[in-house]
């Protein structure tokens, strides 16, 4: 499985753009980047995924480099409701089932400054 | 999210003594998965479910087994709760392998 690898932690002004990067250097072809945040002790909420292509919601965008050994979460006015933990995963799969596991490194612990 | 509810929401129990953590879906959805979740360490996949029936090991299995006799329900016990077991658990299922991951509120276990 490809591994992921995040700064521990962030700082970003209220309604600047929060730009937090992940390395995925080890990602294969058919696996996609995911990224979910964690608020508090609340479960994992999902943000956004791709696979090569850039991608946007109403959430934030997701800007994956060429190579795809990178890739950048932008959310583009942050709030203190963003104050959060972000998980950049790559999903892997186990081809005889299909199956999707996800495995979740420590993440990024994002703090909004007012 | 996705009608995911676990129960207990918070469990105190003693070292050698076997508990049981449900989580129940409404969404039919077929893969269902537990984690836990340490300071230091993320979230480690304990256990997932492919199907009834259908479960397979995680990252960091030992001390824990799993059931799944029901699309809705996937149970996770610890046989003889160890107090290197106090974590947070979570829950989270997916439709299919291009959907994403609904998580549960968690349930936070003590053992003394």
């Amino acid at each position: 499985d490809a591994k992921t690898t995040q700064p521990p932690s962030m700082d970003c002004a209220e309604g600047r753009a929060a730009n937090l990067p992940c390395n995925h250097s080890t990602i294969s072809g058919n696996e996609y980047v995911y990224w979910y945040r964690q608020i508090h002790s609340q479960g994992p909420q999902y943000i956004i995924h791709g696979l090569k292509n850039n991608e946007t919601n109403e959430m934030a965008s997701l800007i994956i480099t060429e190579d795809r050994k990178s890739s950048t979460l932008i959310l583009p006015h942050a709030t203190l409701r963003d104050t959060a933990v972000y998980y950049c995963i790559v999903r892997s799969f186990k081809s005889n089932f299909g199956n999707e596991k996800l495995t979740f490194g420590t993440g990024t612990r994002l703090t909004i400054i007012p | 999210d996705a009608g995911i509810t676990q129960s207990p929401r918070h469990k105190v129990t003693e070292t050698g003594t076997p508990v049981t953590l449900r989580c129940h879906q409404t969404e039919n959805h077929r893969y269902m998965y537990w984690y836990r979740q340490d300071p230091g360490h993320g979230l480690r996949l304990i256990h997932y479910s492919y199907g009834v029936k259908d479960t397979d090991k995680g990252e960091v299995s030992d001390g824990y087994s799993v059931s799944r006799s029901k699309t809705e329900d996937f149970l996770l016990t610890l046989e003889s709760a160890t107090s290197s077991q106090t974590s947070v658990y979570f829950c989270a299922t997916t439709g299919t392998t291009n959907e994403k991951l609904f998580f549960g509120s968690g349930t936070q276990l003590s053992v003394l």
